[in-house]
């Protein structure tokens, strides 16, 4: 497709499931991001990707959370033990090129995100 | 800390009235864009910014790197501008997108 694809779109979870969160982008975009938005707050970063190196995830709120883009392309974020606190949407970006240390052409494109209810 | 402030939180507009947002940050940044999520949740990206100014269609942004600030205009608004405008920046030498707090936008028919 075109465009950055996220599956599911919803998920519900119950409290202590393990949750797996897919993200398809733009293809050929070397860089990518995991955001998680609360209701009525923005998009908070949670962490980055460039190619299938994790150069950035200090974001990521606790140990539960993982994320992983082992070949460079589709990477999927992992939730463990899922808490109430985590209910939100996850957000995917991608974007052509590098970020950090230059100018250089980095659009951000976002993807539907993945509405995460745990109840 | 690192900031990014917008304003004003919230606006109520008649259809066809003009406005104007605005985007504080607080170093200087190698990135800026602006989106607009719409009532479904989906962030639109209306433009990448980190200088100069840009103009597309009814909606023209500029950003002042040295002032640390960005203005988003919206003129002639229509009812389906309503929704969320938020400002997003990459300080230099970071990798992290640092998004603003938000306006809320409804425009009224």
């Amino acid at each position: 497709g075109a465009g950055v694809s996220q599956s599911p779109r919803y998920k519900v979870a119950k409290r202590g499931q393990d949750v797996a969160l897919r993200c398809d982008p733009i293809s050929g975009h070397v860089s990518l991001f995991w955001y998680q938005q609360a209701l009525g707050q923005g998009p908070e970063f949670l962490t980055y990707f460039q190619n299938e190196a994790q150069l950035d995830k200090s974001g990521l709120p606790s140990d539960r959370f993982f994320a992983e883009r082992p070949e460079g392309s589709v990477s999927t974020l992992k939730i463990q033990r899922t808490q109430q606190e985590d209910s939100a949407v996850y957000l995917c970006a991608s974007s052509l090129a590098r970020t950090a240390g230059g100018r250089g052409y980095n659009e951000q494109f976002f993807g539907p995100g993945t509405r995460l209810t745990v109840l | 800390g690192i900031q990014v402030e917008q304003s004003p939180p919230d606006l109520i507009l008649q259809e066809g009235a003009n406005s104007t947002l605005r985007c504080n940050f607080s170093d200087s940044v190698n990135n800026l864009q602006w989106f607009h999520q719409n009532p479904w949740g989906q962030l639109i990206n209306l433009f990448y910014i980190p200088s100069g100014t840009k103009q597309n269609g009814r909606l023209s942004a500029t950003t002042v790197a040295t002032e640390r600030y960005s203005l988003l205009y919206i003129s002639s608004s229509q009812t389906t501008d309503s929704g969320v405008y938020f400002c997003a920046v990459l300080y230099s030498g970071t990798y992290k997108y640092i998004f603003g707090t938000g306006t809320r936008l409804k425009v009224l028919a």
